[in-house]
């Protein structure tokens, strides 16, 4: 398995409170992603990054944002988590976006209550 | 909106039965790759494909890459029990943009 390692694993949480998570790669890929999982509808790109501090916005990143100050390190935050992105989310790696295969890590169950 | 439709969601098949899932898009792109979820785990990088009418194999799978580039197909042959697990296409498309299909899950009964 590539080197790309999410952080937590599992959390539960409050409505209304931040919640960080965290993809750390030991690949130097260029490209990272994060993807929320959920039934009947695949998985969907949240943000994704082509570089330190250079990021962009998914097809679901509302109440979502994401920071890169490392190449290896791609957070994503939600600001006031709600019930709705209960989820489980996906952080992935690539060399190059979408003409190489991407990486995925282990994701992170998150249930907001 | 979901830009790659993949059917069936849902696929139950006896061991040793055929299996297969399509994927489809409204415009045309530009690959398509395919990953295997097994459950509890995290999608895994089988194949792409790029080129019309392409058809790739992986020993019981068979991948397709419709002429027009907007449909592919993964084909195993004689399932078995490891072959568990949901399957996904991703394509690309001409805006360079990279979509997920739904997805479909596979359960094979011994």
């Amino acid at each position: 398995d590539a080197g790309i390692t999410q952080s937590p694993r599992h959390k539960v949480t409050e409505t209304g409170t931040p919640v960080t998570l965290r993809c750390h790669q030991t690949e130097n890929h260029r490209y990272m992603y994060w993807y929320r999982q959920d039934p009947g509808h695949g998985l969907r790109l949240i943000h994704y990054s082509y570089g330190v501090k250079d990021t962009d916005k998914g097809e679901v990143s509302d109440g979502y944002s994401v920071s890169r100050s490392k190449t290896e390190d791609f957070l994503l935050t939600l600001e006031s988590a709600t019930s709705s992105q209960t989820s489980v989310y996906f952080c992935a790696i690539s060399d190059r976006q979408s003409y190489t295969e991407a990486f995925f890590g282990q994701g992170t169950r998150l249930t907001v209550v | 909106g979901q830009q790659v439709m993949q059917i069936p969601q849902y696929q139950h098949v006896q061991e040793g039965e055929d299996f297969t899932t399509y994927c489809n898009s409204s415009t045309t792109l530009s690959n398509i790759q395919w990953y295997k979820q097994r459950p509890g785990g995290h999608p895994v990088f089988l194949i792409q494909l790029v080129k019309s009418g392409e058809v790739k194999k992986q020993k019981r799978l068979t991948f397709q890459f419709g002429e027009a580039k907007k449909n592919s197909s993964l084909h195993i042959t004689a399932t078995q029990t490891t072959d568990v697990g949901t399957y996904f296409c991703a394509g690309t498309n001409t805006g360079n943009q990279f979509y997920f299909g739904t997805g479909t899950s596979l359960t094979v009964i011994p």
